[in-house]
């Protein structure tokens, strides 16, 4: 079946620096990946939609200049939360589908992110 | 968008009685959902999905129904197990929108 893989699993850094975190398709090629945040016992919150070859569609109240999304090949998709501060702290899950829209969203294994 | 409401927001079943989590949407449109199960810091993974064109689908303990008229669908799980302990979240896609709207998630909690 299809594979998401996401990386690091866990990350805690200082007010003010930057974070990288990386989702990779192993076993397919994704044109579309999505990034989500989820907060304790809440939902899943759709951030953006990063497409390969182009720019990011970000929703509504999501800062496209502090969470840097790029999509450079069909495998690869990284967000960057920039300057981070504490309030960035979250669970950060990407995912991505096989096939169309109606085919299942397969998630990566999330990253929680700490900013001190 | 598509606007996705999810009920009860926990539930505490005994081992072995059935579990029923309900979920409406408010776009006629969506033709595509799907059920993820949550465990504590990890991955949603995907447990059952249905498409509009069918009623009804059923995987050995799991069963998901679709009432397209009323807008909404349920999951169903029978002979509950320890393990099912989960949050679990219902979503739904409109035509050839690749973004899914989730629901607020279902924490079920399975007594021994």
């Amino acid at each position: 079946g299809a594979v998401v893989s996401q990386h690091p699993s866990r990350v805690i850094c200082k007010s003010g620096t930057s974070v990288k975190i990386e989702c990779r398709s192993l076993d397919f090629q994704a044109t579309t990946m999505f990034w989500y945040r989820q907060f304790p016992k809440k939902s899943l919150m759709l951030m953006a939609t990063s497409n390969e070859g182009s720019k990011a569609t970000y929703e509504q109240g999501v800062e496209k200049d502090k969470f840097l999304i790029n999509h450079a090949s069909l495998t690869l998709s990284t967000l960057t939360v920039t300057s981070a501060h504490p309030e960035d702290s979250s669970f950060y899950i990407c995912s991505a589908r096989q096939g169309p829209y109606n085919s299942p969203l397969h998630f990566g294994n999330g990253t929680r992110l700490t900013v001190t | 968008g598509e606007n996705v409401e999810q009920h009860p927001s926990t539930l505490s079943v005994q081992e072995g009685d059935s579990a029923v989590i309900k979920c409406t949407y408010s776009d006629s449109a969506s033709n595509y959902f799907p059920w993820y199960k949550q465990e504590l810091g990890k991955r949603p993974q995907l447990i059952i999905d249905i498409r509009s064109n069918v009623g009804e689908k059923k995987d050995q303990r799991i069963a998901v129904t679709l009432n397209k008229t009323a807008k909404h669908f349920s999951l169903h799980i029978t002979e509950t197990q320890p393990e099912d302990s989960a949050v679990y979240f219902c979503a739904a896609t409109l035509p050839n929108d690749y973004k899914l709207s989730f629901g607020a998630g279902t924490t079920v909690t399975v007594r021994a």
